[in-house]
């Protein structure tokens, strides 16, 4: 199975900030990387695929880069809202793997 | 609207068994494949098991195989995991959701439905 791993596992940034996740595959997942935000008590919601598409809906600060094992979430300037936890998936193949999660708290 | 409800969950045993549900409206069920997905609480997310449109293929995660069965109802709308032997470890919330296999991606997911394994 592929091993997903991010970090860093928590964070601490204030509204307006620029911030960084990173995820890293065990192997080449060529560019079948899948972000997912989920808020406590909620379900994960989709927010980038395929490593950089942005899902319908979602807003433009959140993108999504990288190719083989290293990709990135950024969310441009954080807002309120997008206080949560975010999870990496590789899509490129079975079992589709999560990461551990990033956790994005208020400082 | 795309909706997927789960139900089913409650406390069980060590040793039991339990048989979770998602029904889903909103889409033609028969076209999409579908997951189960479960998160411990305090954890992060596990896929567990995933079914084809067509029945033809099924996948578990090795920590439920042999333990848990997925299947389908296309007329029904419906998605069912049967859970046997179920374990302390097993407790989580578990979600169901559906595989856009053209993305890749678990597009739609429900609620969750709570499974708690407890003496």
């Amino acid at each position: 199975d592929i091993q997903m791993t991010q970090s860093p596992s928590s964070l601490s940034a204030s509204v307006g900030d620029r911030v960084t996740i990173t995820c890293r595959a065990s192997q080449s997942i060529s560019i079948y990387l899948n972000w997912y935000q989920q808020k406590p008590g909620k379900a994960p919601k989709l927010l980038i695929y395929v490593a950089s598409s942005l899902q319908s809906g979602v807003p433009s600060r959140f993108s999504g880069s990288g190719s083989g094992t290293d990709f990135t979430l950024t969310i441009s300037s954080l807002q309120p809202e997008d206080f949560a936890t975010y999870y990496c998936q590789q899509s490129y193949n079975s079992p589709r793997t999560f990461g551990p999660g990033t956790k994005v708290d208020i400082k | 609207e795309v909706q997927l409800v789960e139900s089913g969950g409650g406390l069980v045993q060590p040793g039991g068994s339990l048989r979770l549900s998602c029904a889903v409206s909103g889409f033609t069920f028969s076209s999409y494949e579908m997951n189960w997905v479960r998160q411990a609480p305090g954890k992060g997310l596990e896929w567990i098991s995933y079914i084809s449109s067509s029945f033809n293929t099924i996948y578990y995660a090795d920590s439920v195989k042999g333990r848990f069965t997925i299947s389908r109802d296309n007329a029904k709308n419906s998605l069912y995991l049967q859970m046997n032997s179920l374990r302390a470890e097993d407790t989580a919330v578990y979600y169901c959701a559906r595989d856009d296999f053209s993305r890749r991606v678990f597009d739609y997911w429900g609620q969750g439905t709570l499974v708690t394994v407890s003496s």
